[in-house]
């Protein structure tokens, strides 16, 4: 399967928690998304990459959020110090942007719960 | 702020007919607006895009309208299937750094 992959799918932690999501990315693609979505909502703009460079991040983003892209290829998301508000569905997305716009290819998220 | 609105309400179509779902936007003028189909516990996977100069295009029983006089798009299915049943997204599109701004979503229940 050549799609955006996330792992885990699943992950359930007691409030003041780390985690950490993982997103590998298809592998051409030289842009990379990260997302949020809750129950009824559109998915929610968070952070992006542009190769290994973060080219923007949300206000949104508090700063007990942080995400990497260290060599260009698969990215991370750490949640640190979890609240129950941070329950929600994380998405990744990548595109292949070359001086115009693309469609972006969604991974499965990761749910996560706070509890 | 920029903003994309969706109907909340779910919308209930018998099979065969037509599917129309609305997005506005408001207090911007996006470029490119693009649509997505959401199944429940997956991404959402892309559909169609249509450019601010495009009034229409269509794919297979798909079709989309940008009205930028009244800062909306339509989505409509044709030949409705319950395999449509589905949440539909709206999103619009930053040029540059590829940004999507979705609304909140659409829930199509295609009864057979």
């Amino acid at each position: 399967d050549t799609g955006v992959s996330q792992n885990p799918r699943h992950k359930i932690t007691k409030r003041g928690q780390n985690v950490t999501f993982r997103c590998d990315p298809i592998s051409e693609h030289n842009r990379l998304y990260w997302y949020r979505q809750t129950l009824g909502q559109g998915p929610e703009f968070l952070t992006y990459f542009q190769n290994e460079a973060q080219l923007e991040k949300s206000r949104l983003l508090s700063d007990r959020f942080s995400a990497e892209r260290p060599k260009g290829s698969f990215s991370t998301l750490e949640i640190q110090r979890t609240e129950q508000g941070d329950s929600a569905m994380y998405l990744c997305a990548s595109s292949s942007y070359q001086g115009s716009v693309h469609e972006q290819y969604f991974g499965p998220g990761t749910r996560l719960t706070v509890t | 702020s920029q903003k994309i609105e969706q109907n909340s309400e779910a919308l209930n179509i018998q099979e065969g007919k037509t599917a129309t779902l609305t997005c506005n936007y408001t207090n911007y003028s996006p470029a490119y607006l693009q649509w997505y189909r959401q199944d429940p516990g997956r991404g959402p996977v892309f559909l169609l895009l249509i450019r601010e100069n495009e009034k229409e295009k269509r794919k297979e029983r798909l079709k989309v309208t940008f009205d930028t006089t009244l800062k909306q798009s339509l989505f409509h299915i044709t030949a409705s299937q319950p395999a449509d049943s589905a949440t539909y997204l709206c999103a619009s599109l930053s040029s540059n750094t590829g940004k999507l701004i979705f609304g909140q979503g659409t829930t199509l229940q295609v009864k057979p």
